[in-house]
């Protein structure tokens, strides 16, 4: 069964310091993986995709990682701002039968203190 | 574009009475999904369609459950008889195509069953 697990499952820092949030999947043949930020409130919202040739992508202050050998990918805050609150989702997709459908994980809920 | 849009956004019920949830998907989007999210078993995929052709329900958690397609432009996820463990956030997704494409999510219906 494709499997998504995400850590820490809530985490608390000061604002301006830096973060990284974990993730590991067992999807299988793997297509491309997502992080999604979700306000409260909100629906999720795609922050950035990676697939299988990609080992690092930025978008602003967010950094993802993704090493497809050991199945896991990293999200890392650069001076993490008050609005970085929120829930951040892995979401991982597969190749072929029903593996294509996204499986989400449970999240990571930030919360950045002034 | 006004993104996916879900009606109502708050659904205060009573035990034993029916439950219509609403969506708008983005135009010309092909796959529509609904989702149930919970604190303890987050975002969990009920059901999702590819022009309006309902593919996988497997994920509709009882026959109290039923969903609808009439046509691209709009969705109904229907619960009947209501029950107090059905209350969730609710939400809708649809995408272009679904390998490489981003889910885009409306806001969710926050249902509460008393």
């Amino acid at each position: 069964k494709n499997q998504v697990e995400q850590s820490p499952q809530s985490l608390i820092i000061l604002e301006g310091k830096n973060c990284t949030l974990q993730c590991n999947y067992t999807v299988s043949p793997f297509s491309n993986l997502r992080w999604y930020k979700q306000d409260t409130g909100r629906g999720p919202v795609s922050l950035t995709i990676m697939t299988f040739s990609e080992n690092t992508k930025s978008n602003g202050r967010y950094t993802a990682t993704l090493d497809a050998d050991t199945k896991q990918s990293s999200l890392h805050i650069t001076a993490s701002q008050l609005s970085d609150s929120a829930s951040y989702i892995c979401v991982v997709s597969g190749i072929g039968g029903g593996s294509y459908i996204p499986t989400f994980g449970r999240g990571t809920s930030l919360i950045v203190h002034p | 574009d006004a993104g996916v849009i879900q009606s109502p956004r708050h659904e205060v019920t009573e035990m034993g009475q029916e439950v219509t949830l609403r969506c708008k998907p983005i135009s010309g989007h092909d796959y529509l999904f609904w989702y149930r999210q919970t604190m303890m078993r987050g975002l969990e995929l009920l059901i999702y369609f590819n022009n309006n052709v309902p593919i996988d329900d497997s994920g509709m958690p009882e026959d109290r459950f039923s969903a609808k397609m009439p046509n691209a432009s709009f969705s109904t996820l229907k619960i009947q008889p209501s029950e107090p463990r059905d209350s969730a956030v609710y939400f809708c997704a649809s995408s272009k195509g679904v390998a490489n494409s981003p889910l885009h999510f409306g806001n969710g219906t926050r249902l509460t069953v008393t």
